[in-house]
């Protein structure tokens, strides 16, 4: 099984700045499978990006992915108020234990 | 707009079966495109695939659970679900159905509102 591992748990930014969020697998993850997901308090997870930097239907483009094999990046560029959540990666089968995003 | 809903018993009694059922509005289920399955989360921590589920019948189980669950399909009713068998507190967790993307991508797109499941006597 493949471990995902996000990094870091809690990253403390502030409105405004830029926020780098970080997936690294146990072995290499094709990047047409890796997807990021948004999850707010008492919500369903909702989709950002898939294909590790392909932008879901309606996503602001603050947000962006990148990455390969096994090291992956979430990208917010500048961070509205709205976007402190926590943030999961996902590979077919196992999801990163998730960061939580959260002003400072 | 595709919907998801799932419905079933908030209260779990420990050794006992969890059953669930996902109802698909605003799409068909038997769409040759999409795989459907089920992600679940205990208060406070992350998420966990538990399976997946085409409208043939042919299903993916989280290895970790594979003795414990079946997914099935109803496309007569736009409908799948899920049981869980033997829970314990462990399993106390909301349960999401969502519909998969798994073809050329993998991703879950179209989420249910979720449902708490509460394992206890």
């Amino acid at each position: 099984e493949i471990v995902l591992t996000q990094s870091p748990g809690t990253l403390s930014l502030s409105p405004g700045e830029r926020a780098t969020l970080s997936c690294r697998a146990s072995q290499s993850v094709s990047s047409s499978y890796l997807a990021w997901y948004q999850q707010k308090p008492g919500q369903a997870p909702r989709l950002l990006i898939y294909g590790a930097s392909r932008r879901a239907t309606g996503i602001p483009d603050r947000f962006s992915g990148s990455g390969s094999g096994t090291d992956f990046t979430l990208t917010i560029r500048r961070l509205e108020p709205e976007d402190f959540a926590v943030y999961y990666c996902q590979q077919p089968g196992t999801f990163g234990q998730g960061t939580k995003l959260e002003i400072k | 707009q595709l919907q998801l809903q799932e419905s079933g018993p908030g209260l779990v009694k420990p050794s006992e079966t969890l059953s669930l059922t996902c109802t698909v509005s605003g799409g068909s289920i038997s769409s040759n495109s999409y795989y459907w399955g089920w992600i679940r989360q205990p208060p406070g921590k992350g998420l966990e695939l538990i399976g997946s589920i085409y409208y043939t019948g042919s299903t993916y189980y989280n290895p970790s659970l594979k003795s414990r669950v079946t997914i099935a399909v109803d496309t007569s009713k736009n409908q799948f679900s899920l049981k869980l068998s033997s829970v314990t507190a462990a399993d106390t967790a909301v349960y999401y159905c969502a519909r998969l993307v798994s073809s050329d991508w993998y991703y879950f797109d179209y989420w249910g509102q979720g449902t708490l499941v509460t394992v206890s006597s």
